[in-house]
């Protein structure tokens, strides 16, 4: 089956530096999907990217799908922004469940 | 809008007791429906999915099994818990046949005792 890899699988932070998250995959996708788990594990969709560039307040997002990977960038990083980052892809045609990297546990000092 | 629900939020199971853990999809129809388990606050693993009633796909042979005996009801269920069944389920869903983004549930914390 497809694999995901994240890195880094951890990462500290002071309070309002930048940093950039990265998700590999082995295969060509159909969906890919960031999430930040909160400290409650609530799973918070934050980025629906198959391919191309979005962004979302202090969170942007990029896939470049030739070449299996994605990114998801934080600036400015607040306390808030800790918690772990998930990376997921789908594979197959809309009916085939995720597949979810390890992630990435961002702790935010201030 | 569309909304997911799942309960209980936790539970406190003693090894061999049965299990039911139900999620409820509101403000669709036909979706697809997920339930994934994340041990050791890390790492969510598929455990089954559906594409409509009455069909389940199992992803890892287990001690569990799972419902869908409406359109948008997803019950996971035991016959005997393990202590190995401890984790934290998550239920999920997104629209049928597309290519949409999957939706989570707030989750359900399970300690087997």
């Amino acid at each position: 089956g497809i694999q995901v890899e994240q890195s880094p699988p951890d990462l500290i932070l002071q309070e309002g530096a930048n940093s950039t998250l990265r998700c590999n995959f082995s295969d060509s996708v159909n969906n890919l999907q960031w999430f930040h788990q909160n400290p409650w594990g609530q799973l918070i969709n934050l980025f629906y990217i198959p391919s191309g560039t979005k962004q979302n307040g202090r969170l942007s997002a990029t896939t470049v799908a030739t070449e299996r990977y994605s990114l998801l960038y934080i600036s400015s990083s607040q306390t808030t922004d800790s918690g772990v980052y998930f990376c997921a892809v789908e594979r197959g045609s809309g009916n085939t469940p995720l597949v979810f990297g390890k992630g990435t546990r961002l702790s935010v000092i201030a | 809008s569309q909304t997911i629900h799942q309960w209980p939020a936790t539970l406190v199971q003693p090894v061999g007791s049965p299990l039911s853990l139900e999620c409820t999809v509101e403000g669709t129809s036909n979706p697809n429906l997920y339930w994934y388990r994340q041990a050791a606050g890390r790492g969510l693993q598929l455990l089954f999915y559906s594409v409509g009633i009455g069909q389940i796909s199992s992803e890892v042979p287990q001690n569990l099994s799972a419902s869908r005996p409406q359109d948008r009801q997803f019950i996971l269920s035991s016959k005997k818990l393990l202590l190995s069944d401890s984790g934290f389920y998550l239920c999920a869903w997104k629209p049928g046949y597309s290519n949409q983004p999957q939706h989570f549930g707030d989750g359900t914390r399970l300690s087997i005792l």
